[in-house]
């Protein structure tokens, strides 16, 4: 299995310009999450999802969006790209079994917003 | 309500020493996860604790959940290199054990 995969590992965005941040998980989790990380900080929930079809706001949802048209993929849209969402972006998804909470990690988007 | 307080920020460690970070909350949890991530990398599941009062061991790690399950720590016995990185503890987030809120990370550094 790949795990996570996340696609692209370095962006540069000009202000106001839109992207994609794709996630993709082989796993067959139902449960799958972006997070952001600012330099040493922890990570923040930006949207997470608990099927395919279903999605939900986290912490910081403001200036994303997120679709979840299968189990497997969950990009992460970026709109008007604002210096402020400078930062590395973590896609994690986590197993479907009752009392299997961990959650597993791609290797992140370092995206920089100028 | 919904944070959890880690402490240190920083620590560095002469190889060999040993290490605890704490992670504090001032209501009771229904587990508690712990994370580590290297320089330059993506967090890592090490452990989730569930029972009141519950010690897990991995190696020279050992974890702890408090009696009253509102904190939590990490102890490494004699540090090595490899240990180097950011230990995150991490709490649900509202009444889903699906979502996390984590601390802001112990950045642990070992000195050879």
């Amino acid at each position: 299995n790949a795990g996570v995969t996340q696609t692209p590992k370095f962006r540069i965005l000009k202000i106001g310009q839109s992207m994609t941040l794709q996630c993709t998980q082989d796993m067959n989790h139902n449960y799958m999450y972006w997070y952001r990380q600012d330099p040493g900080m922890g990570l923040k929930l930006i949207y997470y999802s608990v099927g395919a079809g279903i999605t939900d706001k986290g912490e910081v949802p403001n200036g994303y969006n997120v679709s979840r048209s299968t189990t497997e993929d969950f990009p992460l849209r970026l709109e008007l790209a604002a210096p402020s969402q400078t930062s590395v972006y973590f896609c994690a998804s986590s197993p479907t079994r009752d009392t299997a909470y961990e959650q597993y990690f791609g290797p992140g988007t370092r995206l920089t917003v100028t | 309500g919904q944070q959890v307080m880690q402490i240190p920020q920083y620590q560095h460690v002469q190889e060999g020493e040993d290490f605890t970070t704490y992670c504090n909350s001032s209501t009771t949890l229904s587990n508690i996860q712990w994370y580590k991530q290297r320089p330059g990398g993506h967090p890592v599941f090490l452990i989730q604790l569930v029972k009141s009062g519950e010690v897990k061991k991995q190696k020279r790690l050992t974890f702890q959940f408090g009696e009253a399950k509102k904190n939590s720590s990490l102890h490494i016995t004699a540090t090595q290199t490899t240990d180097v990185g950011t230990y995150f503890c991490a709490r649900p987030r509202g009444g889903s054990a699906r979502q996390l809120t984590f601390g802001s990370g112990t950045q642990l550094t070992v000195l050879p």
